[in-house]
């Protein structure tokens, strides 16, 4: 049974960079079957993918956000994160990580971290 | 990027009932469409992958259709625990997107 267990703040500040980090158990990030993403949430509204990163580091990204993101994987640790740059009150969220069966389903998900962006 | 809009965006049912909720996609994606169930406060979960496979463990009350532009949830015999939102989402290209959410509610 796969866990993924998510570390980082929950308040950042204006134009800060958000940090975020994923710890994986029950399953190795350096599985082929797999990528390993982020999705968000606002309070009360739906769900945005924001991207994915594969185990040879390749990353995909939702266009919208693409210029303020980075994604990495470190397989030796089984983690990955995320990096989003430039925050503003608009990326107050539910930040999900996310096990991605590729091009398909998100099989598996995060806690949830609610980020607030406020100064 | 494809726009997915399910309808209704929320209703009212009783246990027992029937509850079909639809997904319709801005453009065709074949079957790759996936519906999730999310309960208060909780990640969201998979129910069915490409339009109407089951996922594994999930009832068989719970059941999707349709392909191209259009599809289906339907839930048969509504149960208490199935008052949730309920999102479909494409995996046809990238970035996947979700729907709105449908909110079943009491």
């Amino acid at each position: 049974q796969v866990q993924l267990q998510q570390s980082g703040p929950g308040l950042v500040k204006p134009s800060e960079t958000l940090s975020l980090t994923c710890t994986v158990s029950g399953d190795s990030t350096s599985s082929s079957d797999y990528y390993w993403g982020w999705i968000r949430q606002p309070p009360g509204k739906g769900l945005e993918w924001i991207g994915s990163v594969f185990r040879s580091g390749g990353t995909y990204f939702n266009p919208s956000l693409q210029s303020r993101l980075t994604i990495s994987i470190d397989t030796s640790k089984n983690q990955f994160s995320l990096k989003m740059r430039s925050m503003t009150a608009a990326d107050t969220a539910v930040y999900y990580c996310t096990r991605e069966r590729a091009g398909t389903t998100v099989d598996d998900w995060g806690q949830g971290t609610l980020v607030r962006v406020s100064s | 990027d494809i726009q997915m809009t399910q309808s209704p965006s929320s209703l009212s049912a009783s246990v027992g009932d029937r509850v079909t909720i639809t997904c319709r996609a801005s453009q065709s994606i074949s079957s790759r469409l996936n519906w999730y169930q999310q309960k208060s406060g909780k990640a969201p979960k998979v129910l069915i992958h490409a339009a109407s496979s089951l996922q594994s463990g999930v009832p068989s009350r719970f059941s999707g259709s349709g392909s191209g532009t259009d599809f289906t949830l339907t839930i048969n015999s509504l149960q208490p625990e199935d008052f949730a939102t309920y999102y479909c989402q494409q995996s046809y290209n990238t970035p996947p997107t979700f729907g709105q959410g449908t909110k079943v509610e009491i």
